[in-house]
């Protein structure tokens, strides 16, 4: 299986300032059809996760431009430039270019 | 937008069967576009795929999971099914269904439904 690791397990960040969350694969996410297989997801507390970024960079309908994904092969990165209270939670990185499909341990974010 | 409803038992007996349903609203299990999926989170702990299905019935599961689970389509309701098979205390968790976008990732997901195993 593909391990997924995150760096750092929480997160305390004041309002209006950035955030940054790593995310490693154990394996190349870069796929011989160009695509690289990595996403990240948001769970609210009490809620299912949401999709925020799908294929590295891409945001998903609806997610605020102040989320973004970067990285390549087996480093990626979410970058979120002024947190909102609304931003509390737990943070994903989720692999499928291999089964089985795997996610990371999560980040928890919560505001100072 | 696609929305999902997971439903089923809240409460199972250790080596018994796990039987939960998603039904499927704002779009057709059958599209071309859509797998069909089951995720598991253990109450404070992260997320595992468990299995996912074709509208065809084409299937694929997690091998950790595999000789345990059975995941089925019903077309002519809008649903797919979960089922998991000589339970444990382990295998309690929040049950997610959610939608696979071209076998890739998740976009939509259900709220999910807890399950315990106790007796």
């Amino acid at each position: 299986d593909i391990v997924m690791t995150q760096t750092p397990l929480s997160l305390s960040v004041t309002p209006g300032q950035p955030a940054s969350i790593s995310c490693k694969s154990s394996q190349s996410l870069l796929h011989s059809d160009g695509k690289t297989y990595l996403y990240w997801y948001l769970q609210k507390p009490g809620q299912s996760p949401q999709l925020l970024i799908y294929e590295v960079s891409n945001r998903f309908s609806g997610v605020p431009d102040r989320f973004s994904g970067s990285g390549s092969g087996t480093d990626f990165t979410l970058k979120i430039s002024r947190v909102e209270a609304e931003d509390v939670g737990v943070y994903y990185c989720m692999q499928s270019i291999q089964l089985p499909f795997t996610f990371g341990p999560g980040t928890k974010v919560d505001i100072k | 937008q696609l929305q999902l409803q997971e439903s089923g038992p809240g409460l199972v007996k250790p080596s018994e069967t796990l039987s939960l349903t998603c039904t499927v609203s704002g779009g057709s299990i059958s599209s071309s576009s859509y797998y069909w999926g089951w995720i598991r989170q253990p109450p404070g702990k992260g997320l595992e795929w468990i299995g996912s299905i074709y509208y065809s019935g084409s299937t694929y599961y997690n091998p950790s999971l595999k000789s345990r689970v059975t995941i089925s389509v019903d077309t002519s309701k809008n649903q797919f099914s979960l089922k998991l098979s000589s339970v444990t205390a382990a295998d309690t968790a929040v049950y997610y269904c959610a939608s696979l976008v071209a076998r890739s990732y998740f976009d939509y997901w259900g709220q999910g439904t807890l399950v315990t195993v106790s007796s």
